[in-house]
């Protein structure tokens, strides 16, 4: 099984503020790596699939990089509405997440 | 409107069995590919099953493989999950989710989730 580490496990940032999440494979996915948004009481919301590309409807200030193993989501100035639950997830080999980054105002 | 919606959770004793299902509409479900995800209370997300638009390609997690069956019926726009021998372990909500088009495997329009709980 494909192991997502995510890293840090909370980040706490203002609004405004530029946030960065970390994602590493134990072992390569290429570029199969999407990025997931989840509020308290909702179901997830698709951001970013194949490691860079946004999905319908997704602001422009989400964008995501890296291949092979490491990952990172960008949110350019955070707006009141990011602060949630972000999760990393491949399709390289069947499909994982990770444990998730809780992204909460500072 | 696009949209899941999960329904058949609720509680059950280890052991026993539950049916989830899934109604999809406002998008051509026959030519989607399906998936099953839960998430336990508190806890992150783990990926169960998936199933191709014609049935003919069936994927489960190891942690349900043998215990849990996925189904469709393309004709009503609906997904199933049969579920057998349940564990304590298994309490979670369960959501239904859709494959991306373009790049399957990513998941691109989820249920609201449907609760279980195992416990005697």
């Amino acid at each position: 099984e494909i192991v997502l580490t995510q890293s840090p496990a909370t980040l706490s940032l203002s609004p405004g503020e530029r946030a960065t999440l970390s994602c590493r494979a134990s072992q390569s996915v290429s570029s199969y790596v999407a990025w997931y948004q989840q509020k308290p009481g909702q179901a997830p919301r698709l951001l970013i699939y194949e490691a860079t590309y946004r999905a319908t409807g997704i602001p422009g200030r989400f964008s995501g990089s890296g291949s092979g193993t490491d990952f990172t989501l960008t949110i350019s100035s955070l707006e009141p509405e990011d602060f949630a639950v972000y999760y990393c997830q491949q399709r390289f080999k069947r499909q994982t997440f990770g444990q998730g980054t809780k992204l909460e105002i500072k | 409107e696009v949209q899941l919606v999960e329904s058949g959770g609720g509680l059950v004793q280890p052991g026993g069995s539950l049916r989830l299902s899934c109604a999809a509409s406002g998008f051509s479900f026959s030519t989607s590919s399906m998936n099953w995800v839960r998430q336990a209370p508190g806890k992150g997300l783990e990926w169960l099953s998936y199933i191709t638009s014609t049935s003919t390609t069936l994927y489960y997690a190891d942690s349900v493989k043998g215990r849990f069956t996925v189904s469709r019926d393309n004709a009503k726009n609906s997904l199933s999950l049969q579920m057998n021998d349940l564990r304590d372990e298994d309490t979670a909500v369960y959501y239904c989710a859709r494959g991306l088009e373009w790049s399957d495997g990513f998941f691109d329009l989820w249920g609201q989730g449907t609760l279980v709980t195992v416990s005697s």
